[in-house]
């Protein structure tokens, strides 16, 4: 079964700076992989997902995220953090015709 | 497109009730939707995979008689607390992941559930 660890809980940075969270995930097979994100109180939105082709992945907002086979990693990235960022980012893996499995989830901070 | 819907998007009730929570895919067919339950601060644990007009598949340790599922039709699903109970209080998030549409899921916007 495929599992995913997202290892930072909590993550705080200046707003304009650049930000990257972690995940990494494990699985036998060629993974499809999600980021997702959760404003308080609400449900989840897609950002940005994999599932074959280009390892380089953009998304809504400004996100994008890298597939890096080698290491089981999937690192969301975004280059300038807005304040309205702030929120809880779930990654997430699934497998064809299969559920999902999330991460524990990273809380990011913004700083003004 | 791809968005999905909940009702109520709270509920208070009383010890002993049963609520039943609402998860609609309004602009596209949801052959399988998936009920998910978040605790504060915490991630999204699935409870149940619904495939429509099928029988639901609960994961290990979620009781089947307290949760009940129905998936009458491509576009809705129901979850229903039976018999709730303060440790039912939770929010709980559907999702559907649509026909011809990958593995994409697409999450409703949530119902928190507190039972005094």
């Amino acid at each position: 079964a495929q599992s995913v660890t997202q290892p930072d809980i909590h993550i705080t940075v200046s707003e304009g700076a650049s930000l990257e969270l972690r995940c990494n995930y494990s699985y036998g097979a060629t993974p499809y992989l999600f980021w997702y994100v959760q404003s308080p109180g609400q449900g989840l939105q897609l950002l940005l997902k994999y599932f074959s082709g280009d390892t380089l992945v953009q998304g809504i907002k400004g996100f994008e995220a890298e597939f890096k086979r080698s290491q089981s990693s999937f690192n969301l990235r975004k280059p300038s953090v807005h304040w309205s960022d702030a929120a809880e980012y779930f990654c997430a893996v699934g497998a064809r015709n299969n559920d999902m499995r999330f991460g524990a989830g990273t809380r990011l901070t913004v700083k003004p | 497109g791809a968005v999905v819907s909940q009702h109520p998007s709270w509920v208070i009730c009383k010890s002993g009730t049963s609520v039943k929570i609402e998860c609609r895919s309004l602009d596209f067919q949801a052959t399988t939707m998936f009920w998910y339950r978040q605790f504060p601060k915490q991630s999204l644990m699935l409870m149940a995979t619904s495939n429509e007009g099928s029988k639901a598949t609960y994961e290990q340790g979620v009781e089947k008689d307290k949760f009940l599922i129905n998936h009458a039709s491509l576009t809705l699903s129901t979850l229903t607390v039976t018999s709730a109970h303060p440790e039912d209080s939770s929010f709980y998030i559907c999702s559907a992941r649509s026909r011809g549409g990958g593995e994409t899921q697409y999450f409703g916007p949530g119902t928190r559930l507190l039972v005094l």
